[in-house]
């Protein structure tokens, strides 16, 4: 069965410093790998996916993401934390016996001190 | 602009009611699911529906019901059998019902129980 693993349910960084979120997930198959973003009270939105192309993902508020096979690894990075970056963040991966479902991880809450 | 929409924003319930959260969709997204939020829970899969006319349990759908009647609809009653329905609740709908399809989001609806 698929599964995904966020290592750290809250990270705090400083304004201006690396943003790196983990996330490991278990797939007997080349997954699709999805990162969102959730903002207090709303809904998801989407940041980047894997889909077997690149490797390194790039997508939207300047976050990237690399595709680790030998890690079974999928961690989410930004080089400089800006305050608007404060969210929880969800990796997810595509559930391949339920075309369209998305199995989430817990939930990154990321904090951005001053 | 195309989106989903969810109705009410907050919503509050009695013991012993029924009650129906709304999520309406204009993107002409075949696929349309409903997941439940709480708290370090991440997101879970209460029903899905990958076509109009027909839908699927998820993970956790004991205690609630749904319709897709109509292809840009797919409401979800939340019954007197669900003992814990506080939570958020969240819409998202996807092109077609394949595995690399983003999900997109509805903003939400909070419920609480009075």
């Amino acid at each position: 069965a698929q599964s995904v693993t966020q290592l750290g349910s809250h990270v705090s960084v400083s304004e201006g410093a690396l943003v790196l979120l983990r996330c490991n997930y278990s797939s007997s198959v080349p997954p699709y790998l999805f990162w969102y973003v959730q903002y207090p009270n709303q809904g998801l939105q989407l940041l980047l996916k894997y889909t077997s192309a690149a490797t390194l993902v790039k997508g939207i508020n300047g976050f990237e993401a690399e595709f680790k096979k030998s890690e079974t690894s999928f961690h989410l990075t930004k080089p400089s934390a800006h305050m608007s970056d404060a969210a929880e963040y969800f990796c997810a991966v595509s559930d391949l016996t339920v075309g369209g479902k998305l199995i989430f991880g817990q939930g990154t809450e990321l904090s951005v001190k001053p | 602009d195309g989106g989903i929409t969810q109705s009410p924003k907050y919503l509050f319930r009695k013991e012993g009611q029924n009650v129906t959260l709304s999520c309406e969709q204009n993107l002409n997204h075949d696929a349309m699911y409903w997941y439940r939020q709480d708290p370090g829970q991440g997101l879970r899969l209460i029903y899905y529906s990958q076509i109009v006319n027909d839908f699927q349990k998820g993970d956790i759908a004991e205690g609630y019901s749904v319709s897709r009647e109509k292809k840009e609809s797919f409401p979800l009653t939340v019954t007197s059998a669900q003992k814990n329905p506080t939570a958020f609740y969240l819409c998202a709908s996807t092109r077609s019902w394949t595995n690399k399809e983003t999900q997109y989001f509805g903003p939400g609806t909070r419920l609480l129980v009075l």
